[in-house]
């Protein structure tokens, strides 16, 4: 089945600093990833679509500058917190279609819990 | 208003007991799907369904278009089952590249032994 690969599960940074989260797919192609976050006890919130070779859009409210989603390959999406705050602190989670064997699955990746000190 | 609603909030179940979770969407939608997050935060997907009744193993799920609702059934729960059950609508229009989802927010599951 199709899989996404999310990395890092976990990262404790200080404040200021950027963190950089990986999905990669495995063994298929996803040509659009979105990126989630979600705070406790609360629903997954869109904050951008990406796709591949161009650039994210975002949703209302999530600073382009400070949550940097880059898709430059066909399995690799990364999501870049910049100048990470303690309220960036959230489970941030990636997803992609995968449309094969004739049926769509939603495939997502197992999120990386971020806590900014 | 969320164009997602679920019910219950929270459901606490023992061991055995057949689990019904319930979803109802204000909106039109192109297909729902059926999630499961796990203490760990991790998320699978259980089901996509723009119609009818999907079964897979003990899980249920059933979507009627008209009354904009849908049902994810448990039988035979296992405290295994424990987890947030989340169903997601796609919307119309929302097919290809611009597959956005509406989440519902969420049904904690208990299943005590």
């Amino acid at each position: 089945g199709a899989v996404v690969s999310q990395h890092p599960s976990r990262v404790i940074c200080k404040s200021g600093t950027s963190v950089k989260i990986e999905c990669r797919s495995l063994d298929f192609q996803a040509t659009t990833m979105f990126w989630y976050r979600q705070f406790p006890k609360q629903s997954l919130m869109l904050m951008a679509t990406s796709n591949e070779g161009s650039k994210a859009t975002y949703e209302q409210g999530v600073e382009k500058d400070k949550f940097l989603i880059n898709h430059a390959s066909l399995t690799l999406s990364t999501l870049t917190v910049t100048s990470a705050h303690p309220e960036d602190s959230s489970f941030y989670i990636c997803s992609t279609p995968f449309f094969g064997s004739g049926a769509n699955v939603l495939t997502f990746g197992a999120g990386s819990r971020l806590t900014v000190l | 208003k969320n164009e997602v609603e679920q019910s219950p909030q929270n459901l606490t179940a023992q061991e055995g007991e057949f689990i019904t979770i319930n979803c109802s969407y204000s909106v039109g939608i192109s297909a729902l799907h059926w999630l499961q997050q796990h203490p760990g935060g991790g998320i699978v997907s259980l089901f996509m369904l723009s119609s009818g009744k999907k079964k897979h193993g003990r899980l249920i799920a059933t979507i009627n278009i008209q009354e904009k609702h849908s049902s994810l059934h448990i039988t035979a729960s296992h405290p295994r089952d424990s987890a947030v059950y989340i169903c997601a609508a796609l919307l119309t229009n929302s097919g290809g590249s611009n597959y956005k989802l509406t989440f519902g927010k969420g049904t904690l599951l208990t299943v005590n032994p």
